[in-house]
């Protein structure tokens, strides 16, 4: 079945570091890919989205690209901000409804 | 805009209570999704309606029913609340007429859920 692997965190970074959150993923014919964010008691909302290989998503900074040759979707950001601070969630869509998520990847970056 | 609505924001229950768990959206999209989110879990899918009408087993669906009561509204119950089912519930939904992967799904914001 699918699956996606990220690491869980905590990541902890300086403001104005540079951010690398890994994702690789497991699944049959060709996913659709996402990038989530979940700030603090809230719900999770799209960051990006890629859709077929070598497609870059992109938004507020952050980009990631499709990678089929190494099943990969690393999410990066090139000056991290306090309010970037959140729960990053990788995932992946393989057909109708079958969406699977990673565990996410807390990101905490301080002044 | 509202976009995906849940109630209640958090609950309290006793074991062997039964609750449900509401959710609305109102952007009249065709599939909506219940997970639940634990600790070092992710998010796993509880039940999901591809349409309304319809509804589907999904990763852990044992102690809990849905419903699919229109187009907007699609609620989660608990016959009878175990420890087990203190969790982080989310509510979503997604334009995913035809089988259409490349549409995001909408949170709400979740319940939070404690069973004694």
């Amino acid at each position: 079945g699918n699956s996606v692997t990220q690491m869980e965190g905590p990541v902890t970074l300086s403001e104005e570091a540079f951010l690398t959150i890994n994702c690789t993923y497991t699944a049959t014919g060709y996913p659709s890919l996402f990038w989530y964010v979940q700030y603090p008691g809230e719900g999770l909302q799209l960051l990006l989205k890629a859709t077929k290989a070598d497609d870059k998503g992109s938004n507020k900074g952050f980009e990631a690209t499709y990678r089929k040759e190494t099943t990969s979707f690393h999410l990066e950001k090139g000056s991290v901000q306090v309010s970037d601070s959140a729960v990053y969630f990788c995932a992946l869509s393989g057909g109708y409804q079958k969406v699977t998520f990673g565990i996410g990847t807390k990101l905490q970056v301080i002044p | 805009n509202a976009g995906v609505t849940q109630t209640p924001k958090f609950q309290v229950l006793k074991t062997g209570q039964s609750m449900t768990l509401q959710c609305a959206q109102d952007m009249n999209h065709n599939s909506m999704y219940w997970y639940r989110q634990d600790p070092g879990m992710g998010l796993r899918l509880i039940y999901y309606s591809a349409s309304e009408g319809t509804t589907d087993k999904g990763e852990v669906p044992n102690g809990y029913n849905v419903s699919r009561l229109n187009k907007r509204e699609f609620s989660l119950r608990l016959e009878s609340a175990a420890p087990s089912q203190t969790s982080v519930y989310f509510c979503a939904s997604s334009d995913s007429l035809g089988g259409n992967s490349n549409q995001p799904q909408h949170f709400g914001d979740g319940t939070r859920l404690s069973i004694l």
